[in-house]
């Protein structure tokens, strides 16, 4: 079955720094999904990749997927306080079930 | 082991029947989520759980209705199903600080 993968697990940023967080599939990506949490919350869509090369902003949150369709990076520019968060990549589970699998997600603090 | 586990997997079922989807979670978490995945796979949050309080209860029909009879378990009971109830449904669990951790979804379809 397709797993997905998240690095790093967590990560601890200073304001104003850029970083990235990687999702890696064990097959291919026929649609690779970002989502932030925050604890309690629900889940905020960030983006949506469905093609190699695929690359998607939205405001300082870069979303890029690669030409193999097994890699996705999520990269924030000039971290704020405000992007703390927990990040969640989601896939589709290609299956006839038609539902998402998701990766365990990374921690993101961002100190001011 | 499962961390989080959803029976059934996949529910066909007719209009107006009332029907239970249930979750268990085995990691020791304080909270619990339902999600309703919609046709485009957004996740839209329905309720969560802490320590067997309600603490988030979307805008969703009160056809659904959750129950936690333990910190381990939430499950969705829905009554009287209409065709658009028909989706995949996720439960989730987390902890603190801590990502959530999904099961592996339910899929519904409402005849």
């Amino acid at each position: 079955s397709q797993e997905l993968e998240q690095s790093p697990q967590s990560l601890i940023v200073q304001e104003g720094k850029n970083l990235t967080i990687n999702c890696t599939s064990s097959k291919t990506l026929y649609g690779l999904y970002w989502y932030k949490q925050k604890y309690g919350e629900g889940l905020i869509f960030l983006m949506m990749l469905q093609k190699g090369g695929e690359e998607k902003s939205h405001e300082k949150i870069t979303a890029k997927l690669d030409e193999k369709k097994q890699q996705s990076s999520l990269h924030i520019t000039a971290s704020q306080p405000s992007h703390a968060g927990i990040y969640l990549c989601g896939a589709d589970g290609g299956g006839s079930q038609g539902n998402l699998i998701f990766g365990k997600g990374t921690k993101l603090s961002v100190k001011p | 082991d499962t961390a989080v586990s959803q029976t059934p997997k996949y529910l066909v079922t007719q209009m107006g029947n009332d029907k239970s989807i249930k979750c268990e979670q085995n990691l020791g978490h304080d909270t619990m989520y339902w999600y309703k995945q919609d046709s485009k796979k957004f996740l839209k949050i329905m309720f969560s759980y802490n320590n067997k309080e309600l603490i988030i209860n979307e805008t969703v029909p009160n056809r659904f209705s959750p129950k936690s009879p333990d910190k381990a378990h939430l499950n969705l009971h829905i009554n009287s199903l209409e065709l658009g109830d028909s989706a995949v449904y996720f439960c989730a669990s987390s902890q603190v600080d801590r990502g959530a951790f999904f099961g592996q979804g339910t899929r519904l379809t409402v005849v």
